[in-house]
């Protein structure tokens, strides 16, 4: 399998329940994100994996707990989330983190719908 | 802080016509990189094009190239030659050599091509 690959594809959840999305890449990066797109709003970033090392947290309230055992996988752990976290979860990777030639140049996964009652 | 703004939510083109969408930011920076992002009801967003900032030239993939106006701040994806596989929603993006790959996205252009 290649690419960036995320499961589960839709996700319906409780507020009290927990849940984890995950997301694979089997393109060699060093750098793996989280991303929230929610309907007629910009992409926010969350989350910046660097080497398993996370390098930016962009003031994401704590019910959402990323994880990053390895270059290859990140996960996203969720617990006690709200309606308004309602929207699809984005996973990407790319060579690294900072600029150069290969900066901004993402390889995206086809997200986690998530649904939030 | 950038921004990037684009204007147009929805737009529709006839196949084998040719389509223009448009973006605007705002930065201070003076070394950076603008891109486009396609994606499609697949939800699998895709690099169509980038620009570097520093090149005068505007970049071409196939049937896709940019109007890269840097005074203006202005970056432009004319789609040349319409496809219907070419409906998506179209992401305009932005990041310097110091954000990296963290880039910061505008919100979006549906573009749907008609039969």
């Amino acid at each position: 399998e290649t690419g960036v690959t995320q499961t589960p594809r839709h996700l319906v959840m409780g507020m009290t329940n927990k849940k984890s999305l995950k997301c694979e890449q089997h393109l060699g990066h060093n750098a793996m994100y989280w991303y929230k797109q929610s309907a007629k709003k910009p992409l926010e970033l969350m989350f910046v994996y660097n080497f398993k090392e996370q390098t930016e947290n962009n003031s994401v309230p704590s019910r959402f707990s990323p994880e990053c055992p390895n270059s290859s996988h990140l996960f996203l752990h969720l617990h006690t989330l709200q309606p308004e976290d309602s929207a699809l979860y984005l996973c990407a990777s790319s060579q690294s983190p900072s600029g150069g030639q290969g900066a901004g140049k993402l390889f995206f996964g086809s997200g986690t719908q998530l649904s939030v009652l | 802080a950038q921004t990037v703004t684009q204007s147009q939510p929805e737009m529709s083109v006839q196949e084998a016509e040719t389509v223009t969408l448009s973006c605007t930011y705002d930065t201070s920076e003076n070394n950076y990189y603008l891109f486009w992002y396609k994606q499609p009801p697949s939800r699998q967003m895709i690099l169509v094009i980038r620009q570097e900032a520093y090149k005068q030239q505007n970049a071409t993939e196939n049937r896709f190239s940019v109007n890269f106006q840097k005074a203006a701040k202005s970056f432009s994806l004319k789609i040349s030659d319409s496809q219907l596989g070419d409906t998506a929603m179209y992401f305009c993006a932005f990041g310097t050599e110091t954000s990296g790959s963290r880039l910061t996205f505008g919100e979006g252009t549906q573009l749907t091509v008609n039969p």
